[in-house]
């Protein structure tokens, strides 16, 4: 099963309001990163959370990260219409296993 | 630095042939990793290449494969296809395992 799932699925808002996704997970991790991905193209990586942090900024993108509730959340503020796209949490579980992705987030942001 | 190519982008085949496809990861990088993406199950992840060497490998059957060679160039290769294997297949590579890793733009395939 996915270690990690976003929530809600989908999410509309207008332009200028914030959005807010959350991740959740189930093992311990070594790291926690968000990514975005455009219709049908490749994922971009926005911002990774180290597991003995608890928030980082980068621009409009603000990152949480709870580990005594295995737990993420992603902030972006004053949205565009560019922000549209699915975003997806992964971890990095710790020891020699590889990222796991969850299902996504379809951030819809309307003009 | 040039980023993750990955060719060919979209690719038609048909049940039974098989297919390879190939990934070139950014300079420097000697992590490549799989994933097939699909609507229904979203992003699964195929396998991890390290320095030519398998180091993980997902939940998928023995039709799927691949290999890394000396330069860090991956691929992958699915034998006898099936419709469900109808996907976009992402390639990305990181410095290692478990850092932030940058994806090429996906092989879109269909299987008819």
């Amino acid at each position: 099963s996915q270690q990690g799932e976003e929530d809600p699925q989908a999410l509309s808002i207008q332009e200028g309001e914030n959005a807010t996704m959350n991740c959740s997970y189930k093992t311990s991790i070594n790291n926690l990163q968000w990514y975005r991905q455009n219709s049908g193209r490749g994922l971009v990586h926005l911002i990774l959370i180290r597991s003995n942090e608890r928030e980082k900024h980068s621009g409009r993108l603000r990152v949480t990260l709870d580990t005594s509730k295995k737990s993420s959340s992603l902030l972006i503020t004053a949205s565009r219409a560019a922000d549209t796209a699915s975003y997806f949490c992964a971890t990095a579980p710790s020891g020699n296993t590889p990222l796991v992705f969850g299902k996504g987030t379809r951030l819809s942001v309307i003009a | 630095k040039a980023g993750v190519t990955q060719t060919p982008r979209y690719l038609i085949k048909t049940r039974g042939q098989q297919v390879t496809l190939s990934c070139s990861p950014i300079s420097g990088h000697r992590s490549v990793s799989w994933y097939q993406q699909t609507p229904g199950q979203g992003l699964q992840f195929l396998f991890e290449y390290f320095s030519e060497t398998q180091r993980n490998k997902g939940n998928f059957p023995g039709r799927f494969s691949g290999r890394q060679f000396s330069n860090s160039r991956s691929e992958m290769n699915v034998s006898t296809l099936e419709l469900g294997d109808s996907a976009l297949y992402l390639c990305a590579s990181s410095e290692q395992q478990g850092h932030e890793q940058y994806f090429g733009p996906g092989t879109r395939l269909t299987v008819t």
